[in-house]
């Protein structure tokens, strides 16, 4: 069975500083990984993905993620928080092929300014 | 293009009702999946269709029913509600692609079981 875990309910950090939101995963094969933002009343958005290639991937808004398999790892990063970048952050995983999409249990960033 | 469109938006039911989500994408998305959200506990697959005349269970089944007799609508029934089925629920769509595709989500039905 494939797991997402998200290990911090809520990461705060001041405008300007980087930010880091962990992402850990288990997966029979290789994974397709995913981090989805979600603001207020709102449905999730897509911000970026891993499939192969490049560890590092880059995203919307100026987010980017660092793929790691030996620690299973998707960490989600970005240089300098911006207010608005407050929301729910939710990392997902797909194992190969056609396979359900399992979900974290999100992390909720605070960017104080 | 209006992407995954869920309604109603919002709803309050009694214990015992039953009722129907609606989910429409009009992006030709093969794959559809309905989730829903509680605090603390994430996204939560309840079923999901990876074509017209096809579905399958996912997580937390119970108390649920999915048809999808077309490519655009991928409804959730509620049997008979009881108040553990207070949540949000979302609908989601992604293309075929061999599942490396995002999903669209839509802006939820926030529902209430009294």
């Amino acid at each position: 069975a494939q797991s997402v875990a998200q290990p911090e309910d809520q990461v705060n950090v001041a405008e300007g500083n980087p930010l880091t939101v962990k992402c850990t995963y288990s997966v029979s094969g290789n994974p397709y990984l995913f981090w989805y933002v979600q603001y207020p009343n709102r449905g999730l958005q897509f911000l970026l993905k891993y499939i192969t290639g490049d560890n590092l991937v880059k995203g919307s808004y100026g987010f980017e993620a660092e793929f790691n398999k030996s620690q299973t790892s998707f960490h989600l990063k970005k240089p300098s928080a911006l207010v608005s970048d407050s929301a729910l952050y939710f990392c997902a995983v797909r194992g190969g092929g056609y396979q359900k999409v399992t979900f974290g249990t999100g992390t909720k960033l605070q960017v104080i300014p | 293009n209006a992407g995954v469109t869920q309604t109603p938006k919002f709803q309050v039911l009694k214990t015992g009702q039953s009722m129907t989500l609606q989910c429409a994408q009009d992006m030709n998305h093969e794959y559809m999946s309905w989730y829903r959200q509680d605090p603390g506990m994430g996204l939560r697959l309840i079923h999901y269709s990876v074509g017209a005349g096809i579905t399958d269970q996912g997580e937390v089944p119970n108390g649920y029913n999915v048809s999808r007799s077309t490519t655009e609508d991928f409804p959730l029934r509620l049997l008979s509600a009881a108040p553990s089925q207070t949540s949000v629920y979302f609908c989601a769509s992604s293309s075929r692609q061999g599942g490396n595709q995002p999903q669209h989500f839509g802006d939820g039905t926030r529902l209430s079981i009294l």
